[in-house]
């Protein structure tokens, strides 16, 4: 199995600009979780799905942030207007079952704003 | 509420010494735990999970980890640290199905020759 996969792996782009990060879990996996990374606050969960449908969004810092799981094997975070605030590294990870069971992460997207 | 806290933020220790990790759990009913391993530039990779089975859990690359109710602890142990095991440590656990996992801080683990 090629395990989580995240595109792209590195993004640098300026304020203002609209981001889209993108990530396909793992075959047969039913709960897909997207999470922030940054030296001051850690690891944080956004936002997880389960069965495409969104269950918890209140780690979504504000409406510059959405996310999107169209279809079982494909989800996207995009932030639209980008700030430098945002810059940190971004994880996906997926499971099979709901929150209470092991997660499997991707490799994360650096994300730089500047 | 439920909540995790890894007691050091950073551990040092000499290749082919013993390694703990500590982390301590909160919650009002017995949770599954983990933990993970996060090395630099990489993703998180599991190490072991804890889910009321055997009380001493095994895992990778010879990590173990046990289960203390009377304690509300979920330490990790190495017997013999080795320079691969350079890495952020975190503690995580799981509460009631359909709740997303809660991630503690992080132990920054530097083993040195």
């Amino acid at each position: 199995d090629a395990g989580v996969i995240q595109s792209p792996r590195h993004e640098v782009t300026e304020m203002g600009q609209e981001v889209t990060l993108r990530c396909k879990p793992i075959s047969g996996h039913n709960s897909l979780f997207w999470y922030r990374q940054t030296m001051m606050r850690g690891l944080e969960l956004l936002i997880y799905f389960n069965n495409n449908v969104p269950i918890d969004d209140s780690g979504m810092p504000e409406d510059r942030f959405s996310a999107k799981m169209p279809n079982a094997s494909f989800s996207t975070l995009k932030i639209q207007p980008s700030e430098p605030r945002d810059s940190a590294v971004y994880f996906c990870a997926s499971s099979f079952g709901q929150g209470s069971y092991e997660q499997y992460f991707g490799p994360g997207t650096r994300l730089t704003v500047t | 509420a439920q909540s995790v806290t890894q007691l050091d933020s950073h551990v040092s220790v000499s290749e082919g010494t013993p390694v703990l990790l500590r982390c301590n759990y909160s919650s009002s009913y017995s949770p599954s735990l983990f933990w993970y391993v996060q090395h630099p530039n990489k993703g998180l990779q599991l190490l072991l999970k804890y889910t009321s089975a055997a009380t001493l859990v095994k895992g990778i690359n010879g990590f173990e980890a046990e289960f203390k109710k009377s304690e509300t602890s979920f330490h990790l142990t190495k017997p013999s640290a080795h320079m691969s095991d350079a890495a952020e440590y975190f503690c995580v656990s799981a509460g009631q199905a359909g709740t997303a996992l809660i991630f503690g801080k992080g132990t920054t683990l530097s083993v040195s020759s």
